[in-house]
């Protein structure tokens, strides 16, 4: 496929266990970007990487958190010890954007996948 | 802080045309986005215009930049049942380290009535 894959679509875990969110980003896309959406609510940024580090991780709410990406390909997010106020959905995106590319990478548009739905328990 | 905003919900009849506002408050903003997403699926790039732009229209779509007011505006002539969605706006913000970092903001929810 072309676009962004996510998975699962849809989980279920009970509050205390961790769960893992993977990221398919577009083959070649150099940014990737999670963002979560609460019901009712506009997107927050969550985390941002170049390649496989991750210059701004301002919008990981807590320590709970973390995401990493390998081979600037594929990103896993991890919730550990899950709330219920971490129900959303977790969206992820990715892009030709780079910081070697200068302002015509502002023009690059983000692509997202079409998220996973995490419910908490 | 600095937020988009938006206005939650609009209702418009078939055939009518839909205005979505969208204010946001960085000077510095260069891209402003229009997404839609619709239910149970990711956000589809609408357009987007430049900030030295005051205007852009592509197809039913016509995006209104005041850069004074920081205003923009989606309009869609001849709404259809298919449009309705959730339509976000977006900006990127100059410099920082996040090339590319969209802030939202929290959608406005379009429902087209028959």
């Amino acid at each position: 496929g072309a676009g962004v894959s996510q998975s699962p679509s849809n989980k279920v875990t009970e509050k205390g266990k961790d769960v893992e969110l993977r990221c398919d980003p577009i083959s070649g896309h150099t940014a990737l970007y999670w963002y979560r959406q609460r019901l009712g609510q506009g997107l927050e940024f969550l985390i941002y990487f170049q390649g496989n580090s991750a210059p701004d991780k301002s919008g990981l709410p807590s320590d709970r958190f973390s995401a990493e990406r390998t081979g600037e390909s594929v990103s896993t997010l991890t919730i550990q010890r899950t709330q219920q106020e971490d129900s959303a959905v977790y969206l992820c995106a990715s892009s030709l954007a780079g910081l070697d590319r200068g302002l015509s990478s502002y023009n690059s548009p983000l692509h997202f996948g079409n998220g996973t739905r995490l419910t908490v328990t | 802080g600095e937020d988009v905003e938006q206005s939650l919900f609009l209702s418009v009849r078939e055939g009518d045309s839909s205005v979505i506002n969208c204010t946001y408050t960085d000077s510095s903003s260069t891209y402003l986005y229009w997404y839609k997403q619709e239910p149970g699926a990711g956000l589809q790039l609408l357009t987007y215009i430049f900030s030295n732009m005051d205007m852009k229209q592509d197809q039913r779509l016509t995006v209104l930049l005041n850069k004074k007011d920081k205003h923009l505006s989606l309009r869609i002539a001849d709404t259809q049942t298919g449009d309705s969605a959730i339509y976000f706006c977006a900006e990127i913000r100059a410099g920082g380290t996040s090339y590319g970092k969209l802030t939202f903001g929290q959608g406005t929810i379009l429902t087209v009535h028959p």
